[in-house]
């Protein structure tokens, strides 16, 4: 079972914003990276540490965390944001990453 | 431009191995930690194992734990798995990934495209 957890469906109308959560103890040590997969593809990263995003991610994801819960905001959602997000952690020893089950993001 | 390419993927009986590679190049390979993360077909991902830039820390999954084993040549700039005993749960693609090294997270900021590992009789 993963330490992290996640909700394992969200929709959201094109255009709105959606946020995507990720609780966990170790959160509250570590910070959560989030990554972006669409079907047959790798995953890729779109939020890591407090709040930043690798070249080329938009600005419309945007990330934060309070206590044990992470959150991965996209404010504007577009129809190619429909995707299974995952957030990334560590677990308690701090020396294994750790992955959430996935959410699977719909844009109506 | 960062490229990973994984191979060595394949179908293998229960009990068989397998040793997975991944080239790596656009980058300073010997100066990166690198990971193994899987996923079985329409679940999630998982953390394999992870090795630190000069091999020096080396950790596994409970999943895998005496049974993969991972290492690089950085004289190379590769990356390999190998995996015995394997079982029918180890059916995965599994990837090869960076680790940037931020302060207080695991960031995977460069994946491959993954291999295919099937285990079946």
């Amino acid at each position: 079972s993963s330490e992290l957890t996640q909700d394992p469906a969200v929709s959201v109308a094109l255009g709105q914003t959606v946020r995507i959560t990720c609780q966990g103890d170790s959160l509250r040590s570590y910070y959560a990276s989030w990554y972006q997969q669409k079907p047959g593809q790798a995953p890729v990263l779109v939020i890591y540490g407090k709040n930043n995003r690798p070249s080329g991610i938009p600005d419309r994801f945007s990330g934060s965390s309070s206590g044990n819960t992470a959150s991965l905001t996209i404010t504007g959602a577009q129809a190619e944001d429909e995707a299974d997000y995952y957030c990334n952690s560590r677990d308690s020893s701090g020396n294994h990453a750790v992955f959430g089950g996935g959410t699977q993001l719909t844009v109506l | 431009e960062v490229q990973l390419v994984e191979s060595g993927g394949g179908l293998v009986k229960p009990g068989g191995s397998l040793r997975l590679s991944c080239a790596a190049s656009g980058f300073t390979f010997s100066s990166y930690s690198m990971n193994w993360v899987r996923q079985a077909p329409g679940k999630g991902l998982e953390w394999v194992s992870s090795i630190s830039s000069s091999s020096s820390y080396i950790y596994y999954a409970d999943s895998v734990k005496g049974r993969f084993t991972i290492s690089r040549d950085n004289a190379k700039n590769s990356l390999y798995l190998q995996m015995n005993s394997l079982r029918a749960e180890d059916t995965a693609v599994y990837y090869c990934a960076r680790e940037n090294p931020i302060v207080g997270a695991t960031v995977l900021d460069y994946w491959g495209q993954g291999t295919l590992v099937t285990v079946s009789s």
